[in-house]
């Protein structure tokens, strides 16, 4: 079986430019999170989505959103990209809300 | 929000030998579960524990639910090269749905 899939697996851009990330959880998962990791730390929480609605927001600003598809897929999209938005963004599935998360090998985002 | 705190932050052992790790919070977890994270990659999922007092394995590796439920433990025994990486604690309190993880425990072993 498949696991997260998530693409790209990496990404530059500018200040100011806007990004997509996307994320296929594991068929029959319903739940899909998103976490940045900045190197050197653990994973902060960003958003999740369960059946279509946002169930958690992490202290992030609204620059950052994210949406979740019928078909359980996810993006998450970030506005007027900063320098400290580099990172790894992670998006993890779960079968529930409560379950474990299972996550993908993450998009390397570089802001310059 | 949820601080986790791990500790070592960093381990260098040699192969063989048996590794302990620990994960404290500031509040009270319904969940803890443990990752290991290898370069390049995302955590995968080692170890899910809900109950406390749970003691549970997944191979050489084992976890235990903390009584006092802010508190949860990873060993693994008779480490070998491939146990090498960065492992993660995260826990889920009663209320909301985020997992918040520690800062993470570098393990390496020298073979």
């Amino acid at each position: 079986d498949a696991g997260v899939t998530q693409s790209p697996t990496h990404l530059i851009k500018t200040r100011g430019q806007h990004v997509t990330l996307r994320c296929s959880p594991i068929s029959g998962h319903k739940s899909v999170s998103w976490y940045q990791q900045v190197l050197g730390q653990g994973p902060q929480f960003i958003f999740q989505y369960y059946e279509k609605e946002e169930r958690g927001r992490g202290n992030f600003p609204d620059r950052f959103s994210a949406r979740q598809f019928p078909n359980y897929s996810s993006e998450l999209n970030v506005n007027a990209l900063l320098l400290g938005d580099s990172a790894l963004y992670l998006c993890a599935s779960s079968l529930e809300r409560h379950s474990p998360l299972h996550f993908g090998n993450g998009t390397r985002l570089t802001v310059t | 929000g949820q601080q986790l705190n791990q500790s070592p932050q960093s381990m260098f052992i040699q192969e063989g030998e048996d590794v302990s790790m620990n994960c404290t919070s500031s509040s009270i977890f319904n969940t803890w579960l443990w990752y290991k994270q290898d370069p390049g990659e995302g955590p995968v999922l080692l170890i899910a524990l809900y109950k406390a007092g749970e003691l549970t394995s997944n191979g050489r590796l084992t976890a235990q639910f903390g009584i006092t439920r802010k508190d949860s433990f990873l060993n693994i025994s008779a480490s070998i090269p491939s146990d090498v990486g960065i492992y993660f604690c995260a826990g889920q309190p009663y209320t909301g749905n985020q997992f918040y993880f520690g800062t993470g425990t570098s393990l390496t072993v020298i073979p």
